[in-house]
C-alpha cells in the first residue's frame, strides 16, 4: 500500500535559516503530492502540491518538486520566520483521487 | 465565511458510551471524509463520501459509522466508544466528488475525544 515518510522532529532554527524536512513516498502509479500545514489550535491546511514528475509546488516562500526517481518530496524554504513555526505534513493520494495518505508530521520551531 | 465547523470541540466520554461528532461545510463540496491523527502517525483516513448517499471506508474504519443524507453533513458516529478511540479527529472537504484527493481538503479545526 502507500506510505509516507517523513523526518522526525522537533526541527528547532533561528529565524532567517534554511529550511530542509525530508519527505519520501512509496505508491503504485503516478500520486500527487502535497504538503500541508497545521498551526497551533488550528486544521490542516493545503500549503503547496505537485502533479506529475518534475513539477515544482511553491507557496509563501516554500517550494517542494516531486521527483519520481528517488521518490521524494522534500520541503524548503531559503528564510525561515517565526510565524512558520507549525507542524507539516506530507501526503500524497491514491490512484482513484479519493484518499490521501499522510506522513507522520514533523514540528518546526523558529526562534527569534 | 463558516468553512467546515464540526461540533463538539472537546468531548470525554466512558468506555461503551456513544456519541456523534458532527461535521457541517457551507460551502457545496462533495466530497467530505474523517480522519483522525494520533501522535507520530499523522493523520488516518476513516471513512470518506463523494457524494450525498455515498460512503466508502478509508484505512481505519472499525467501531465508526457515517451517513450522508444531505450534501452539507458528514455525522462520524461511535456506538461503543473504546480507549483507543482517543483521539483527534479532523473532517475535511473537497469540491470534487471523484478525484478529489488530488484537489484542496479544507479542513475544520478538530474534535479531541477522551474515551476513559
Amino acid at each position: 500500500g502507500n506510505s509516507v515518510t517523513q523526518m522526525e522532529g522537533p526541527v528547532t532554527l533561528s529565524e532567517e535559516a534554511f529550511l530542509t524536512i525530508n519527505c519520501t513516498y512509496t505508491a503504485t502509479g503516478y500520486p500527487s503530492l502535497f504538503w500541508y500545514v497545521q498551526y497551533p489550535g488550528e486544521g490542516l491546511q493545503l500549503l503547496l502540491k505537485a502533479t506529475k514528475a518534475d513539477d515544482k509546488g511553491s507557496n509563501k516562500g516554500f517550494e517542494a518538486t516531486y521527483r519520481k526517481e528517488t521518490t521524494s518530496f522534500h520541503l524548503e524554504k531559503g528564510s525561515v520566520q517565526v510565524s512558520d513555526s507549525a507542524v507539516y505534513f506530507c501526503a500524497l493520494s491514491n490512484n482513484a483521487g479519493n484518499m490521501l495518505t499522510f506522513g507522520g508530521g514533523t514540528r518546526l520551531m523558529v526562534k527569534p | 465565511n463558516a468553512g467546515v465547523t464540526q461540533t463538539p470541540k472537546f468531548q470525554v466520554l466512558k468506555t461503551g458510551q456513544s456519541m456523534t461528532l458532527q461535521c457541517a461545510q457551507d460551502m457545496n463540496h462533495e466530497y467530505m471524509s474523517w480522519y483522525r491523527q494520533d501522535p507520530g502517525m499523522g493523520l488516518r483516513l476513516i471513512h470518506y463520501s463523494v457524494g450525498a448517499g455515498i460512503t466508502d471506508q478509508g484505512e481505519v474504519p472499525n467501531g465508526y459509522n457515517v451517513s450522508r443524507s444531505t450534501t452539507e453533513d458528514f455525522p462520524l458516529r461511535l456506538l461503543s466508544a473504546a480507549p483507543s478511540q482517543t483521539s483527534v479527529y479532523f473532517c475535511a472537504s473537497s469540491y470534487e466528488g471523484q478525484g478529489a484527493g488530488n484537489r484542496e481538503l479544507f479542513f475544520g479545526e478538530g474534535s479531541r475525544l477522551t474515551v476513559l
